[in-house]
């Protein structure tokens, strides 16, 4: 079945610097690819999101690129802050019918702290 | 505007209470989603409806009983729960459940059950 592993947490970083959280997946052709962030004490909000190989998504200087031939979509961000502190999730949502459709697979979540 | 509105904020309810939550969106979507959500956990999905019928179960117990009264709105009635159904109940919408389509979170209900 369809699966997404993420790099476990926490993850502690000091403010200003390069950030990156790793997710891989495993499904069947080509879905769609996601990073939610969850704040403390919130709901899910959608960071980013691909749709097909070699897509780039980006919000708020957080970037991610559909790598077909790695099956990877690592979140990236060049300079961090404390209120980047928050659990970011990684998922797929594949395009082939069956008892998946429509839904949405995620990774563990990682936690993420940012010192001042 | 990509807001889901969820209420209450915050339940606290008896094994023998019945009590429900409440989903809105007004972004004319037509899938909607319930998902639990334990402490740092992943959300597991629990009902999906599409065009206002059940699409998905996920074997959930019958203490959960989920309802669509209109497109806009998503019920989930509670009913002799059990602590460990303690939990971050979120709701969801997109325009449809193909694989480009967006899944969009409301805040949450926080649950405990005593």
């Amino acid at each position: 079945g369809d699966s997404v592993t993420q790099m476990e947490g926490p993850v502690t970083l000091s403010e200003e610097a390069f950030l990156t959280i790793n997710c891989t997946y495993t499904a069947t052709g080509y879905p769609s690819l996601f990073w939610y962030v969850q704040y403390p004490g919130e709901g899910l909000q959608l960071l980013l999101k691909a749709t097909k190989a070699d897509d780039k998504g980006s919000n708020k200087g957080f970037e991610a690129t559909y790598r077909k031939e790695t099956t990877s979509f690592h979140l990236e961000k060049g300079s961090v802050q404390v209120s980047d502190s928050a659990v970011y999730f990684c998922a797929l949502k594949p395009n082939a019918g069956g008892t998946s459709y429509g839904k949405l697979t995620f990774g563990q979540g990682t936690i993420l702290t940012v010192h001042p | 505007d990509t807001e889901v509105t969820q209420t209450p904020k915050h339940l606290v309810m008896g094994m023998t209470n019945k009590k429900s939550l409440k989903c809105e969106q007004h972004m004319g979507h037509r899938a909607m989603y319930w998902y639990k959500q334990k402490a740092k956990k992943p959300p597991e999905l629990m009902f999906v409806y599409s065009y206002e019928k059940l699409s998905i179960n996920e074997s959930v117990p019958s203490r959960f009983s989920p309802e669509c009264p209109n497109s806009s709105l998503l019920n989930l009635h509670l009913h002799a729960l059990q602590p460990e159904d303690s939990a971050l109940y979120l709701c969801a919408s997109s325009q449809g459940q193909t694989f480009q389509e967006t899944q969009y979170f409301g805040p949450g209900t926080r649950l405990l059950v005593l």
